[in-house]
């Protein structure tokens, strides 16, 4: 079973900011990795998949990057609505990392 | 649009059964895979079950298998979760989404609150 880790656990920024999120997998995935937003009370939404590329609708503030074992969801300029907890997750058994919460500093 | 709207949750105790349903509409149902995905209370996301398009190959997670039956009606556009021999550790949101390149999540339901308790 491949583990992803996400780190940090929590990040604590202000809008306008930079936000660099981490995900680390056990073992190699190539590029099959996504990135997921969950806002409080909703569903998670599709933000990045095949470790890069962006869902249909999500704004290019959003990006993903890494191959292999290391990855990374950059949002260049935090928007008020981009606080909320973001997860990766895998798909060769389709597990997910523990989560990032993004919260306003 | 696509829509998923997930229905059949609610309160049940140890040992008990429990029935989810997901209707979809706003694509062609038949032609997707289809997941269930939970979310215990303040924690992260767990998949739990995939059924091919036709509803001719089913995965479960570990912690389900053998309890939970996944299965679907393309006629009526429907997704189904069974749930047999529950758990206190069953207690969850679920979710279900719709298939992406055989390895994603593109649209996902509201929810489904399912709580395991005496």
């Amino acid at each position: 079973e491949i583990v992803l880790t996400q780190s940090p656990a929590t990040l604590s920024l202000s809008p306008g900011e930079r936000a660099t999120l981490s995900c680390r997998a056990s073992q190699s995935v190539s590029t099959d990795l996504a990135w997921y937003q969950q806002k409080p009370g909703q569903a998670p939404r599709l933000l990045i998949y095949d470790a890069s590329n962006r869902a249909t609708g999500i704004p290019a503030r959003f990006s993903g990057s890494g191959s292999g074992t290391d990855f990374t969801l950059t949002i260049s300029s935090l928007e008020p609505e981009d606080f909320a907890v973001y997860y990766c997750q895998q798909s060769s058994d389709y597990t997910f990392g523990g989560g990032t919460k993004v919260e306003i500093k | 649009q696509v829509q998923l709207v997930e229905s059949g949750g609610g309160v049940v105790q140890p040992g008990g059964s429990l029935r989810l349903s997901c209707a979809a509409s706003g694509f062609t149902f038949r032609d997707y895979g289809m997941h269930w995905i939970r979310q215990a209370p303040g924690k992260g996301l767990e998949w739990v079950a995939v059924i091919w398009y036709d509803g001719t190959t089913k995965y479960y997670a570990d912690s389900v298998k053998g309890r939970f039956t996944v299965s679907r009606d393309n006629s009526k556009n429907t997704l189904y979760l069974q749930m047999n021999s529950l758990r206190a550790e069953d207690t969850a949101v679920y979710y279900c989404a719709r298939d992406y390149k055989s390895r994603l999540f593109d649209y996902w339901g509201q929810g489904s609150l399912v709580t395991v308790s005496s």
